[in-house]
């Protein structure tokens, strides 16, 4: 079975700067996708990213990039220039059959 | 991206009722739909994969009798809470993975989620 951890409850980072969210999973399969959504107030899951396990190219989406290690089954999200709208639960999540998701981190971004 | 529209957004019953949760994609076929549950600061929790045509396959500890899933058709599932008492007060979200671009991306699409609370 897969699972996805994600070891920091909360976070915080002031506006402008950088932070990044932790995410390790662990699976026997060699293809799959990851996932890190978004779920504001609203609880309406947002994509943020996704990467494919068979691309070693990091995927980025305007402020937000991802750090993919393959082999240590790591993927973690890095968000450059912090906005307020930022702040939300992020969900690192694993795809091969069903989607699976991680705790979740709370990130509040500081004026 | 594609639609999920999920009804009712909210609800409330009394304890002994039976709720009915619709997920429906709006501009794409979904062979594949999945029902997740959220406890308030928790993350979702995986409750049945639900396939077209087919009997829906429940997570280990979820009562199948309880929560009755159906999918006969290629743009609607429905999830029935039964028999509900206050402890299966929670956040019901559902998703759908479209069956052109999944092979591709991998993505699915969420609905909007709906907040049941049993008196």
């Amino acid at each position: 079975a897969q699972t996805v951890t994600q070891s920091q409850p909360e976070m915080s980072v002031q506006e402008a700067e950088t932070v990044t969210l932790s995410c390790t999973y662990d699976t026997s399969e060699s293809n799959y996708y990851l996932f890190w959504y978004k779920q504001p107030p609203s609880r309406q899951m947002i994509l943020v990213i996704r990467q494919e396990a068979y691309k070693q190219q990091n995927a980025t989406e305007n402020r937000f990039s991802v750090n993919f290690q393959k082999a240590a089954k790591s993927f973690s999200l890095k968000i450059s220039d912090s906005q307020l709208g930022d702040t939300a639960m992020y969900f690192c999540a694993f795809t091969f059959v069903d989607m699976r998701f991680g705790a979740g981190t709370r990130l509040t971004v500081k004026p | 991206g594609a639609v999920v529209s999920q009804h009712p957004s909210r609800v409330i019953c009394k304890s002994g009722t039976s709720v009915k949760i619709e997920c429906r994609s709006l501009d794409f076929q979904a062979t594949t739909m999945f029902w997740y549950r959220q406890f308030p600061k928790k993350s979702l929790m995986l409750m049945a994969t639900s396939n077209e045509g087919s009997k829906a396959t429940y997570e280990q500890g979820v009562e199948k009798d309880k929560f009755l899933i159906n999918h006969a058709s290629l743009t609607l599932s429905t999830l029935t809470v039964t028999s509900a008492h206050p402890e299966d007060s929670s956040f019901y979200i559902c998703s759908a993975r479209d069956l052109a671009t999944s092979g591709v991306t991998g993505e699915l699409f969420f609905g909007e989620g709906s907040r049941l609370t049993v008196l």
